[in-house]
């Protein structure tokens, strides 16, 4: 069954730091443009990063410079780490692959909440 | 990267059409044939429903369908259904700016 798994979310400080994972089963996520997707509460969503397949990583301005996006091969698993976290990052995190062709995001995870707050 | 605009609300009866609006610009609706729409129910992810601004996914109603005109890509629901009422959102990758992709800010569909 092709599905992704996210976990990894959870409170902390502002100023401070998680990695999130998203495990995949029923594809391979080197072969795919991997994404993260974050939706605040009572929110849209918003495209943070994406990991494409030969390598090359892009972030969304808001978290450029504090957010990376990894993946590893022999664990079939994507990552993304965030530093500095704010209060504005407090969101529900997916992960979500798009489509080679289409560039649509055709498989989702549950995703993984993460709340910044003192 | 300014998200795409689409309206807050659109409400209709049970067996009637609506149309949602998504308004981008010339860098990524305008610029790519690669607009796609998600269906989100409260508390769970986001569905794929359109890619490529008027195809469906193996599995989708063709009740839903989309099109794209300039900087503007639409979605089309007929034949409304009671599970339909959901949140929709509009896509679209947006390379040539940001090598990554841009979301509308959402629109809320009440089924009457």
């Amino acid at each position: 069954e092709v599905q992704l798994v996210e976990s990894g979310g959870g409170l902390v400080q502002p100023g401070g730091s998680l990695r999130l994972s998203c495990a995949a089963s029923g594809f391979t996520v080197s072969s795919n443009y991997m994404s993260w997707v974050r939706q605040a509460p009572g929110k849209g969503l918003e495209w943070v990063s994406v990991i494409y397949s030969g390598g090359s990583t892009y972030y969304a301005d808001s978290v450029k410079g504090r957010f990376t996006i990894s993946r590893d091969n022999s664990k079939n698993t994507l990552y993304l780490q965030m530093n500095s976290l704010r209060a504005e990052d407090t969101a529900v995190y997916y992960c979500a692959r798009a489509d080679l062709s289409s560039s649509a995001f055709d498989i989702w995870g549950q995703g993984t909440m993460v709340t910044v707050s003192s | 990267q300014s998200a795409l605009t689409q309206p807050a609300s659109v409400s209709g009866s049970p067996g009637q059409s609506i149309t949602i609006s998504c308004t981008g610009t010339s860098s990524d609706v305008g610029s790519y044939n690669l607009v796609s729409w998600y269906q989100q129910h409260p508390g769970k992810a986001p569905k794929l429903m359109i890619y490529e601004g008027s195809k469906r996914p193996s599995g989708v109603s063709n009740r839903f369908s989309g099109s794209k005109s300039g900087n503007t890509a639409s979605l089309t629901i007929s034949g409304l259904q009671a599970e339909d009422e959901a949140d929709y959102y509009c896509c679209s990758y947006a390379g040539s700016s940001t090598f990554g992709w841009v979301f509308g800010g959402g629109t809320k569909l009440t089924v009457l």
